[in-house]
């Protein structure tokens, strides 16, 4: 069965520094994975993706990032974080050989302060 | 750009009763989702159909049921609702070529 991992409920980072959100897998076979995001009381809102190809994925809103299949993570990063950003970010993955829905980690709650 | 429409986006129930949410696709997606989201979790995935048919079933309990008509357009369907059954529910959409879900807001049930 495929799964995801989000070891941290919560990150903390100053606004203007880096970011990175961990998230790991489980998945027989190459993985499709996802990174969401969800403001208050709304739907989650796709920021980015890997398939095949490059390891370094690029997303929307400056996020990308990073599959690293060894270690099976895909970590978000972001270069310097802002107070917007701050939301509750889902992992996802899903089995390209069964089933066509996602799986969800239990989610990071991302908090940037001022 | 169309997005996922759900509706309502908000339904207030009493236990016992039963509540229909209403989902339309992206058009020219031809798969649709349904998840659950509880306080505080994560989305758990109930159901889905591909071309009108279920093609995958996850959690969704037996007084639940879904179904995807000829406009693509997803209902589903609760019954004997229970307290715990008060959620955030998320009906999804997607193509054979974007693997990517498109979400929409959510439908919000409350249960009392």
């Amino acid at each position: 069965a495929q799964s995801v991992a989000q070891p941290e409920d919560q990150v903390n980072v100053a606004e203007g520094n880096p970011l990175t959100v961990k998230c790991t897998y489980s998945v027989s076979g190459n993985p499709y994975l996802f990174w969401y995001v969800q403001y208050p009381n709304r739907g989650l809102q796709f920021l980015l993706k890997y398939i095949t190809g490059d390891n370094l994925v690029k997303g929307s809103y400056g996020f990308e990032a990073e599959f690293n299949k060894s270690q099976t993570s895909f970590h978000l990063k972001k270069p310097s974080a802002l107070v917007s950003d701050s939301a509750l970010y889902f992992c996802a993955v899903r089995d390209p050989m069964g089933r066509r829905a996602l799986t969800f980690g239990s989610g990071t709650r991302l908090q940037v302060q001022p | 750009a169309a997005g996922v429409i759900q509706s309502p986006r908000h339904l207030i129930k009493e236990k016992r009763e039963t509540a229909t949410l209403k989902c339309y696709p992206i058009p020219r997606h031809d798969t649709v989702y349904w998840y659950q989201q509880g306080p505080g979790q994560d989305p758990q995935f109930l159901i889905s159909f591909y071309e009108k048919m279920q093609s995958d079933k996850g959690s969704i309990p037996d007084r639940f049921s879904a179904q995807q008509f000829s406009d693509y357009h997803s209902e589903l369907n609760m019954s004997s609702l229970e307290l715990g059954d008060s959620a955030l529910y998320f009906c999804a959409s997607s193509s054979s070529i974007d693997r990517e879900l498109f979400f929409g807001e959510g439908s919000r049930l409350t249960v009392l």
